[in-house]
This record gives C-alpha cells, structure tokens and sequence, in this order.
C-alpha cells in the first residue's frame, strides 16, 4: 500500500460527460502529480500542484482542470469527454521537491463509450 | 518529443539469469533516474534510484547503472525470479527533483520458469 488513495478505481461514462477523479496524497505530502497512461503508452505528466498551487502543467488538455484543496487533496476534473479520454488516470504524491520516488495510487480507469 | 526512450517493448529471461533492462535520455538537465515497476491492475511502484552524481546504485537483486556521456542507464536483475514479471518503466527529473518525472513507455519483462 503507496499510502495514496485513488477514488474511484472504475469510471464509464457517455462521450460528452464530466468526470471527477480524486486523489488522497501520502499524509504530510505537499505535492501531488497527475498523470495519464493511455494504451501502449507510457505515463504522460498531466499536471502537478504543490501546497495548494499549480507547480508545473504538462500536455493537459483544455477541457481538463485540477485543484489541490487546503487538505491536500486533489481533484482532476475532465470534461466534454471524448472516447480517446479512455485511459488510466493516476496520481502519484511526494513530501517537497526534493531527489526522492514519488508514490503512485492504484489509478482509476476511465472508459468513454 | 520523447526525453526517455525503452526501445525494447518486451524482454524474456530465464530463471535465474540476469535481467537487463535499458533505458536512454535526451534531456542533459536530468539529474536523478529512477526504475518503476507495475504489475496489472496496480500503480507504479519505486524499485531503485540513482543520482547523476553516482554511476551504480545497488539494492539487493537490483543494480542501476548510469552512462552520463552516452546518456544511458540500466537496470540488472540478478537473479531473475518469476515474481520479477512487470511493467518496469524508467524515469527521470531534473533541477534537484523540482521537476515532474519523465517516464518511458515502459518495458515488460517476462520470466520464464
């Protein structure tokens, strides 16, 4: 067990909907990553948020957004979805910048049908 | 643009003998490489690490060795287990880990008893 909570494990939802994944970092970790894995593909770097703010944006689409609440936890929220959104959402949690692993959730897989 | 490249898609080994799995970089601001590995089903769980300032990290059957001049780093598995079969994806950050990980697209490893 990462210590990183991922809710929920399984999504299917309509082409044109809205979704919110949410993740639980390790306690006391500061900053949270979300990435996505889609077929064959390695894990793509969506977006990272440290302490509440938005630290780094990687090739996150425009209908997506996230948010890191004073809790620490983070919602990645996809909208107007379209049947290449299918794919493995993960979140991934790591205590400050530093040179240290970051630890991954169990992921949610998302299907658009 | 691909910064972290497994050109092997797919390893076999026997039990018993040596793994190796490879990795390759393009971005010369990387300082820290790290191995994953992923079983079905789960996340990405941390195998070894290295720092740019080392060319070998050892931990127990896992041995990661850094080539900075050709950009270059590998993993050895000795010996190699069935329990050993995954995912393993290798990844990188630069900036003192002040930047998001990197990752390959990953190479499956499958051990052969």
């Amino acid at each position: 067990d990462s210590g990183v909570t991922q809710t929920p494990k399984h999504l299917i939802t309509a082409t044109g909907q809205r979704v919110t994944l949410r993740c639980s970092p390790r306690s006391g970790d500061l900053s949270v990553y979300w990435y996505q894995q889609s077929l064959d593909q390695g894990l793509q770097f969506l977006i990272q948020y440290y302490n509440g703010e938005e630290r780094a944006k990687g090739n996150i689409l425009e209908r997506f957004s996230a948010q890191q609440f004073p809790d620490l936890h983070s919602e990645l929220n996809l909208s107007s979805l379209e049947l290449g959104d299918s794919a493995l959402y993960f979140c991934a949690s790591k205590p400050r910048d530093l040179n240290t692993e970051a630890f991954f959730g169990q992921g949610t897989r998302l299907t658009v049908v | 643009d691909q910064q972290v490249k497994q050109n092997s898609p797919s390893l076999s080994v026997q039990e018993g003998r040596i793994s190796i799995l490879n990795c390759d970089y393009t971005n010369s601001m990387f300082d820290y490489f790290l191995w994953y590995k992923k079983y079905p089903a789960e996340g990405p769980t941390f195998l070894i690490s290295i720092s740019s300032i080392k060319d070998k990290n050892e931990d127990g059957r896992f041995t990661v060795f850094l080539n900075k001049s050709a950009k270059h780093l590998s993993l050895h598995i000795v010996p190699s287990q069935p329990g050993d079969s995954a995912v393993y994806f290798c990844a990188a950050s630069a900036l003192g880990g002040n930047t998001p990980l990197v990752f390959g697209k990953g190479t499956r490893l499958s051990v052969i008893a």
